[in-house]
């Protein structure tokens, strides 16, 4: 079986600081992972993908085998980043979709 | 640009009734999803189809039904609405590893 976990249903932090949501997977063979955001009002959409290592709106996110972490980062909050973030994981046959509970980030001004 | 789009954004239904949520793509993808959306409990699968006519059970299948009878339409199905069945409900297609979201039908049963 798939699991995702976000151990945080919520994470307020101050404009400027940096930003961790955390993400830790279990699955017994190479998962593909994503971060998804959907920002007040708005659909559900990607943010970002393990296997393309990019940085999207100043977030990264490393997938950590040995600890089967996939944390989410930015190094100095904006006001704009508040949103809620989901962690992905897929895998499998059909390639079936896992999400976590979701993190409601909180960047306060 | 990937268009999902849901037949109704608000939707109230009686217990008991039959509920039909429409979900349509405009990009051929071949795989789509439905997934409720509930607060502290994150996006869960209810159904997802790999192909027209093919159709595999999610995480929390029981009480509904699914059919995709056309690669563009995916529909989700409430054979008899329970109150807890209240919920947020997303529509999904994918292409490339990506999934592309509908705007969400909100859906209260009384």
């Amino acid at each position: 079986a798939q699991r995702v976990t976000q151990p945080e249903k919520l994470l307020s932090v101050f404009k400027g600081a940096p930003v961790e949501l955390k993400c830790n997977y279990s699955y017994s063979g190479s998962p593909e992972l994503f971060w998804y955001v959907q920002y007040s009002r708005q659909r559900l959409q990607l943010l970002l993908r393990h296997i393309s290592r990019e940085s999207i709106k100043g977030f990264t996110a490393d997938l950590n085998k040995g600890e089967t972490s996939f944390h989410l980062k930015k190094p100095f909050a904006q006001e704009e980043d508040s949103a809620m973030y989901y962690c992905a994981l897929q895998g499998g046959g059909y390639q079936k979709v896992t999400f976590g509970i979701g993190t409601k980030l909180q960047v306060i001004p | 640009d990937v268009k999902v789009t849901q037949s109704s954004r608000y939707l109230v239904k009686r217990t008991g009734e039959k509920v039909f949520l429409e979900c349509v793509q405009d990009m051929d993808h071949e795989n789509m999803f439905w997934y409720r959306q509930d607060p502290g409990l994150g996006l869960r699968l209810i159904y997802f189809s790999y192909d027209v006519k093919m159709k595999e059970k999610g995480d929390i299948p029981e009480g509904y039904s699914v059919s995709r009878e056309k690669k563009e339409r995916f529909s989700l199905i409430l054979e008899s609405a329970s109150t807890n069945q209240t919920s947020m409900y997303l529509c999904a297609s994918r292409q490339h590893n990506e999934q592309f979201f509908g705007p969400g039908t909100r859906l209260t049963v009384l």
